[in-house]
């Protein structure tokens, strides 16, 4: 079975500045998808990244890019420019792909505080 | 995008009564939809996957007669938790998957469940 872990409980950034969120993760799949997804107050699950392991050029989207090492069996989220709405919880998650049942394991999480 | 609806967004029921939540995937059809349970300051725990038509499957641990899934069309799936208890209090979200590539899941925006 897989499982991803999050070893960063709470992490806290100022306005404007950069923090990365650590995500490893344990598989003998060769193919999967990779995720961060980002739960604010509303508790809303929102979309933040996705990574496809065949790929080996790191997924960038806006502010929001990750660092994907296969070998190390490791997935960074880094975000820039920290904004007061990127406070929320961010998940890391597994997806081994196998159809439209393909089920997510999600790390326990890492809250984000971004500050003044 | 995809959107996936949630009813009720909260309910509070007396212990020993059954309450039943909705799962809408409004703008797209989903064979399979994914019922999470989430308790505070936690990650969300797989409980089982809903397949139209047929019977849902459900994960380790999970009592299948507690928590009744029926996914009666392409669009719906509901969660009835029978015979609630206080400890079946949570937040339960549900998540289906886009027709698009990527093996993206859109996620309900969930139901906060409080049995007295």
């Amino acid at each position: 079975a897989q499982t991803v872990t999050q070893s960063q409980p709470e992490m806290s950034v100022q306005e404007a500045e950069t923090v990365t969120l650590s995500c490893t993760y344990d598989t003998s799949e060769n193919n999967y998808y990779l995720f961060w997804y980002k739960q604010p107050p509303s508790r809303q699950m929102i979309l933040v990244i996705r990574q496809e392991a065949y790929k080996q050029q790191n997924a960038t989207e806006n502010r929001f890019s990750v660092n994907f090492q296969k070998a190390a069996k490791s997935f960074s989220l880094k975000i820039s420019d920290s904004q007061l709405g990127d406070t929320a919880m961010y998940f890391c998650a597994f997806m081994k792909p196998t159809g439209t049942a393909s089920k997510l394991t999600f790390g326990t999480g890492t809250r984000l505080q971004v500050t003044l | 995008g995809a959107v996936v609806s949630q009813h009720p967004s909260r309910v509070i029921c007396k212990s020993g009564t059954s309450v039943k939540i909705e799962c809408r995937s409004l703008d797209f059809q989903a064979t399979t939809m994914f019922w999470y349970r989430q308790f505070p300051k936690k990650s969300l725990m797989l409980m089982a996957t809903s397949n139209e038509g047929s019977k849902a499957t459900y994960e380790q641990g999970v009592e299948k007669d507690k928590f009744l899934i029926n996914h009666a069309s392409l669009t719906l799936s509901t969660l009835t938790v029978t015979s609630a208890h206080p400890e079946d209090s949570s937040f339960y979200i549900c998540s289906a998957p886009g027709a698009g590539g990527g093996n993206e899941q859109f996620f309900g925006p969930g139901t906060r469940l409080t049995v007295l």
